[in-house]
């Protein structure tokens, strides 16, 4: 199957700083991929779209301006968690769609602010 | 999308079978029932999807109702390693794709020797 890496794995940074989560498609390209949280016990919770080229699509109450989405390239999408807090630890994940719409995940990046 | 209904847990020993139900009562006709699961710390693996047959692959079977409004995932020789939560999702195409995977709770299954 399809493999989507993120780097890194995890993270701990301070609180008011901004730490950048990668995620790669490495055998497809994915026009689409997708950022999704979860908190400790809960589901995962789809934050945003992000298309290839073009502004990310935000669900709703998730800040556009904290959570800084880039998909500058077919195979690379980041977020970037701008003025983190403690609130936003959490495992964030991402999933990159293929051309035949099936979607795969990445193995999670653990963010811990202090 | 079609809301799925799943039990919170369920036990299996070790070599049985596990079957885990997911009723989707509200599916419409061209929505397919796809199935994850999420090992603890890791992100969701993809495990089968069907659309009115049933459907096997190496991991699992999916028997779905003639009627579609519910389906089982059989994992036939249940292992340690099978231990994670599973997640039934309804997905329905749109336009020239599928809709986002929304997840809810999921059957968290532990297996014991």
């Amino acid at each position: 199957g399809a493999v989507v890496s993120q780097h890194p794995s995890w993270v701990i940074c301070k609180s008011g700083t901004s730490v950048k989560i990668e995620c790669r498609s490495l055998d497809f390209q994915a026009t689409t991929m997708f950022w999704y949280r979860q908190f400790p016990k809960q589901s995962l919770m789809l934050m945003a779209t992000s298309n290839e080229g073009s502004k990310a699509t935000y669900e709703q109450g998730v800040e556009k301006d904290k959570f800084l989405i880039n998909h500058a390239s077919l195979t690379l999408s980041t977020l970037t968690v701008t003025s983190a807090h403690p609130e936003d630890s959490s495992f964030y994940i991402c999933s990159a769609r293929t051309s035949s719409y099936e979607q795969y995940f990445g193995p999670g990046t653990r963010l811990t602010v202090t | 999308d079609a809301k799925t209904t799943q039990p919170t847990s369920m036990d299996c020993a070790e070599g049985r079978a596990a079957n885990l139900p997911c009723n989707h009562s509200t599916i419409s006709g061209n929505e397919y029932v796809y199935w994850y699961r999420q090992i603890h710390s890791q992100g969701p693996q993809y495990i089968i999807h069907g659309l009115k047959n049933n459907e096997t692959n190496e991991m699992a079977s999916l028997i779905i109702t003639e009627d579609r409004k519910s389906s089982t995932l059989i994992l036939p020789h249940a292992t340690l390693r099978d231990t994670a939560v599973y997640y039934c999702i309804v997905r329905a195409p749109w336009g020239s794709g599928y809709s986002t995977l929304t997840f809810g709770k999921g059957t968290m299954l532990l297996v014991s020797p």
